[in-house]
């Protein structure tokens, strides 16, 4: 399996929801990434583990909250959400870190209400 | 400081013409340089990287350190090369990668 798979595809959420975020991959690759996607900008990264530990936080508001619970797996876990939070989250996947490829999932749209 | 700069937002060409984006980055160092593509509702790829030095559907890029950029051409350009483009650097602790702004290519029959 070479590919990092998201779901879901789409979420629609309330401000007062709670929701999360599901990212796989199943290549041996020990760092993980989300990033957030507004349209026709450029991939702005959140997170990044390495080894199911964080590494990096880019001063995410803890509204947004990831989770590593292994190797394979990696959560955004969502609360409170607000309305310019509507955007593509992607995951991502590399061998280690430094790296010279990531791999990308396709995404989940979401959608704050 | 460390940054990607595509000074094109959008570039237009024929199909057949010859294509460049441009891509210029800030960096001291050696830096490692990444294309990567989005195709409409497809996830982000990556193309080519410096390093490699391959040729990936028929584009190239050279690292040209003296003029600190990292152009992406290809002589002949398809219709199927339509998509957002992003040049990338990986920043100097190698987990982080620094996004252009993105150029979209659109490649008119």
């Amino acid at each position: 399996d070479t590919e990092v798979t998201q779901t879901p595809k789409h979420l629609v959420m309330g401000m007062t929801n709670k929701k999360s975020l599901k990212c796989e991959q199943h290549m041996g690759h020990r760092a993980m990434y989300w990033y957030k996607q507004k349209a026709k900008k450029p991939p702005e990264l959140m997170f990044v583990y390495s080894y199911e530990k964080l590494s990096i936080n880019e001063s995410v508001p803890s509204r947004f909250s990831p989770e590593c619970p292994n190797s394979s797996l990696l959560n955004l876990h969502l609360h409170a959400l607000q309305p310019e939070d509507s955007a593509l989250y992607l995951c991502a996947s590399s061998q280690t870190i430094p790296t010279y490829e990531q791999y990308f999932g396709p995404g989940t749209r979401l959608t704050v209400t | 400081a460390q940054r990607v700069t595509q000074p094109e937002k959008l570039l237009s060409v024929f199909k057949g013409a010859p294509v460049e984006l441009k891509c210029n980055y800030s960096y001291s160092g050696s830096p490692e340089l990444f294309w990567y593509v989005q195709y409409s509702r497809q996830r982000l790829q990556l193309l080519l990287r410096h390093i490699s030095r391959e040729s990936i559907k028929g584009f190239t890029a050279d690292l040209n350190k003296g003029e600190t950029s990292f152009h992406l051409k290809k002589p002949f350009a398809q219709e199927e090369d339509s998509a957002m483009y992003y040049c990338a650097l990986m920043d100097n602790q190698g987990g982080k990668l620094i996004f252009g702004q993105g150029t979209e290519l659109s490649v008119k029959p």
